[in-house]
């Protein structure tokens, strides 16, 4: 089966950083672009960062520039969000998902979500 | 990049259609034809329903349709079903591996 499973959330003071982490089965995830999409609470979808099949290349919202670096170990068929100098506005559940070979923005399989949380 | 724009709310009795439109700009929805929808009940991940404005990936009933003019999307949910009761997003590629999605539509059943 196709899955996805982000681990690595929790509670963390402003200003911290935590590692994420999505773990692909099912599929090769080299071959595939793919994305963290946020959601606070009770707010809507946020796209946050994608990274190339290779991992040379990420793109970032403008929210997160700077803090946030998205990688992936293709070996580990797993990839990782260093999400760093936490906000409140940072907390969120942070979805792992995967996009749709040849279609620029549509994204096909998501994970559960891990839940962040920033607070003192 | 500003999120798309979308109704809050949008709601429909059962076996009616209703239509939830996802605005954006010359900059997105205007220019690309990479528009998505998704499908999020409450505590679950988002679903893919429609891709590149009208495709359904395999699965989606075909009672889910979408188009685009100019800047603004729309999807159609045709013959209401209970179980459509939900939160729906639109999103569109934005240039530069960017993409963009809309504040969401609560979609309910009456």
């Amino acid at each position: 089966e196709v899955q996805l499973l982000e681990s690595g959330g929790g509670l963390v003071q402003p200003g911290g950083s935590l590692r994420l982490s999505c773990a692909a089965s099912g599929f090769t995830s080299s071959n595939y672009v793919m994305t963290w999409v946020r959601q606070a609470p009770g707010k809507g979808l946020e796209w946050v960062s994608g990274i190339s099949t290779s991992g040379t290349t990420t793109s970032y919202a403008d929210s997160v520039k700077g803090r946030f670096t998205f990688s992936r170990d293709n070996s580990k068929n797993t990839l990782y969000l260093e999400v760093k100098s936490l906000r409140a506005e940072d907390t969120a559940i942070y979805y792992c998902a995967r996009r749709l070979s040849d279609s620029r923005g549509a994204f096909d399989i998501w994970g559960p979500g891990t839940t962040v949380t920033v607070s003192s | 990049q500003a999120a798309l724009t979308q109704p809050p709310s949008a709601s429909g009795s059962p076996g009616q259609s209703v239509t939830i439109s996802c605005t954006g700009t010359s900059s997105d929805v205007g220019t690309y034809n990479y528009v998505s929808w998704y499908q999020q009940h409450p505590g679950k991940a988002p679903k893919l329903i429609i891709y590149e404005v009208s495709k359904r990936p395999s699965g989606v009933p075909d009672r889910f349709s979408g188009s685009k003019s100019a800047n603004t999307a729309s999807l159609t949910v045709s013959g209401l079903q209970g179980e459509d009761e939900a939160d729906y997003y639109c999103s569109s590629y934005g240039g530069s591996n960017n993409v963009v999605f809309g504040g969401g539509t609560k979609l309910t059943v009456l």
